[in-house]
């Protein structure tokens, strides 16, 4: 079974200042990662994924995340963050194109302080 | 381009009253699913949707039902609500399953009391 680690509940950070969240996974086959960012009273949006190819990531707002098979990870970096990234980011991964085993971490809190 | 859209927004429920949650998308999409979002524990899947015409239980099912009622609409149902039900319920979508990523409603907040 597929499992995700998210080291970090809670990352305060001060605006302007770069960041990286933590994630880390479980899985015996190939994977497919994703991240997700929800803001206040919001449903979750994608951020970014990984399917295959380059391992460093590009996402929306700034955001990337590189694949680093050998430590079964998936980390999100930027490099100067904004008050407006103040939101819970969520990893994610999942071994089929169907959807029953696409699993969550358990979320980490971004606060971006002034 | 409204997206997920999910009805109620906020919900309050005594024990053992039924409900259902609505979620429709617009996007021609064949895969739905519903989450609970509960502190802590990230996501979990009740259910999902991989196609029209098909339904299949997720991690935590127990307590719930679903209907694809067609290819734009997924409904979940609590028929006797518990306290242990009270959560954030999300809607997914996605064009054909995960490696797609989803794209989520914005919630329904459910207390039961």
């Amino acid at each position: 079974a597929q499992s995700v680690t998210q080291l970090d509940s809670q990352v305060p950070v001060f605006e302007e200042a770069p960041v990286e969240l933590r994630c880390n996974y479980s899985s015996s086959v190939s994977v497919y990662l994703f991240w997700y960012v929800q803001y206040p009273n919001q449903g979750l949006q994608l951020l970014l994924k990984y399917l295959s190819g380059s391992t460093l990531v590009k996402g929306i707002n700034g955001f990337e995340a590189e694949f680093n098979k050998s430590q079964t990870s998936f980390h999100l970096r930027k490099p100067s963050v904004h008050i407006s990234d103040t939101a819970e980011y969520f990893c994610a991964v999942t071994d089929d194109n169907y959807g029953q085993n696409f699993v969550f971490g358990p979320g980490t809190r971004l606060s971006v302080l002034p | 381009n409204a997206g997920v859209t999910q009805t109620p927004k906020f919900q309050v429920l005594k024990t053992g009253q039924s409900m259902t949650l609505q979620c429709a998308q617009d996007m021609n999409h064949n895969s739905m699913y519903w989450y609970r979002q509960d502190p802590g524990m990230g996501l979990r899947l009740i259910y999902y949707s991989a196609s029209e015409g098909t339904t299949d239980k997720g991690e935590v099912p127990n307590g719930y039902n679903v209907s694809r009622l067609n290819k734009r609409e997924f409904s979940l149902r609590l028929e006797s609500a518990a306290p242990s039900q009270t959560s954030v319920y999300f809607c997914a979508s996605s064009a054909w399953g995960g490696s797609d990523g989803y794209t989520f409603g914005s919630g329904t907040r459910l207390t039961v009391v």
